[in-house]
């Protein structure tokens, strides 16, 4: 079964500042899914930034970018000019190809999450 | 689109007693997730559907859980005789296939006495 650890469950840092966010996982697939998804307080979860294992390019979302390491098994967010809204819990996620429609590992496997605050 | 939807988005009941949530999601996704959530925890995988079928089951879901999507649009998940470990935050997800990114909606948080 695939896991997926985070290993910082709380990062601090200042507004304006650079903060990375890490996690790495474990899986014997070659072709998989990532997702670091981000949860406010009393709020949904939604996605930040998305990552196809297959492509070698990271993937960037404004001011979100990702580290991927796949040999290393490794998947980094990193958070440039840090703003008072991006405070919330930040969970890495990932997920199984699904190799034919009707059905699969399809559930996404979370790590525990980091909670990030930003000091003003 | 408005998102996927959840009601109720508390519930407070008594162990023992059964409980259904429901999730609507987004219209014309045919791929439903619900999760759980715990206290400090990421969320955990129950089961999905493809359109009506339910395809994939996590063995945390005990026989005292059950889902429906009855018409290949909005879901139900009940648990029955709960029980204090049941308490937590239910949430619900859709995508428009497997390969697409999962949207959730705002959870249902249970709080079993």
């Amino acid at each position: 079964a695939q896991t997926v650890t985070q290993s910082q469950p709380e990062m601090s840092v200042q507004e304006a500042e650079t903060v990375t966010l890490s996690c790495t996982y474990d899986t014997s697939e070659s072709d998989y899914y990532l997702f670091w998804y981000k949860q406010p307080p009393s709020r949904q979860m939604i996605l930040v930034i998305r990552q196809e294992a297959y492509k070698q390019q990271n993937a960037t979302e404004n001011r979100f970018s990702v580290n991927f390491q796949k040999a290393a098994k490794s998947f980094s967010l990193k958070i440039s000019d840090s703003q008072l809204g991006d405070a919330a819990m930040y969970f890495c996620a990932y997920r199984s190809p699904t190799l034919y429609s009707g059905g699969g590992a399809d559930g996404l496997t979370f790590g525990k999450g980091t909670h990030l605050i930003i000091q003003p | 689109d408005t998102g996927v939807s959840q009601d109720p988005r508390h519930k407070i009941t008594k162990r023992g007693q059964n409980v259904t949530f429901r999730c609507d999601p987004i219209s014309e996704h045919n791929r439903l997730y619900w999760y759980r959530q715990t206290l400090g925890q990421g969320p955990e995988f129950l089961t999905y559907f493809q359109n009506e079928a339910q395809l994939e089951k996590s063995r945390l879901l005990s026989d005292r859980f059950s889902a429906e999507r009855p018409k290949g649009s909005f879901s139900t998940l009940e648990i029955q005789r709960t029980e204090q470990g049941d308490s937590a935050m239910y949430l619900c997800a859709s995508s428009l296939n497997g390969r697409e990114t999962q949207y959730f909606g705002p959870g249902t948080r249970l709080l079993v006495l």
